[in-house]
């Protein structure tokens, strides 16, 4: 079983509605969990970081985290094509150092 | 400009040859780490720094060398290039707290490095 895992897509959503991200890990001392954005080409771009069970809201982002069924989550409310992109949900333990184990992504396409 | 910068940004090499991959930050950020992404793999720990003289190991760590004299840089050396070793580079840093797992990281624009 893969540390985090994510649902590769892609995933298609129409301009306007809300994308759905979602990422499972199996780690359950993990403590840190992000969100990255990563447009074909360039760097991973941190978005949202979450470290208590509920929810965190940013803007036209929500991140979710659910720590007993081990379960993260990002909303993009009002998708813009703009969104489209890979988006990266990262896992931090710190073990010496803090260190993150990245979802292999899910290729997100906002269509208008 | 602050930040986290890379250089080169695109490299093509041969087999066997020595390659340094520059990663310098001006945030002074205690922790410097070094990634590969790769279809099919995601993004790998290759190495990771916890300040100055203090590296060690990540998740795929054979064929790289690292070192970090001073806190801003972190260079990485592929001491004999191979094919296997084609690849996007990421290098990210984080501040420290004290041991905190909260720890978020920045990355760098990134090093396209073909070996051939």
């Amino acid at each position: 079983q893969k540390e985090v895992e994510q649902n590769s897509g892609p995933l298609s959503v129409p301009e306007g509605a809300i994308a759905s991200l979602n990422c499972t890990y199996s780690d359950r001392v993990s403590q840190s969990f992000f969100w990255y954005r990563q447009y074909s080409g360039k760097s991973p771009e941190l978005i949202m970081s979450i470290y208590s069970n509920g929810d965190k809201e940013d803007g036209r982002f929500t991140a979710q985290l659910n720590k007993a069924s081990q379960y993260v989550s990002l909303l993009i409310r009002d998708s813009q094509p703009s969104d489209s992109a890979t988006y990266l949900c990262a896992v931090g333990v710190f073990q010496g150092a803090q260190k993150l184990v990245f979802g292999q992504g899910t290729r997100l396409t906002i269509n208008p | 400009d602050a930040g986290i910068t890379q250089s080169p940004r695109y490299k093509i090499t041969e087999t066997g040859r020595q390659v340094t991959l520059m990663c310098h930050q001006t945030w002074s950020h205690s922790y410097m780490f070094w990634y590969r992404q790769d279809l099919g793999h995601g993004l790998r720990l290759i190495y990771y720094s916890a300040a100055a003289d203090i590296t060690d190991k990540g998740e795929v760590p054979d064929g790289y060398v690292v070192s970090r004299s001073k806190t801003e840089n972190f260079p990485l050396t592929l001491e004999s290039a191979t094919r296997s070793q084609t690849s996007v580079y990421f290098c990210a840093s984080s501040e420290s707290r004290g041991g905190s797992s909260y720890n978020e990281q920045f990355f760098g624009p990134g090093t396209r490095l073909t070996v051939l």
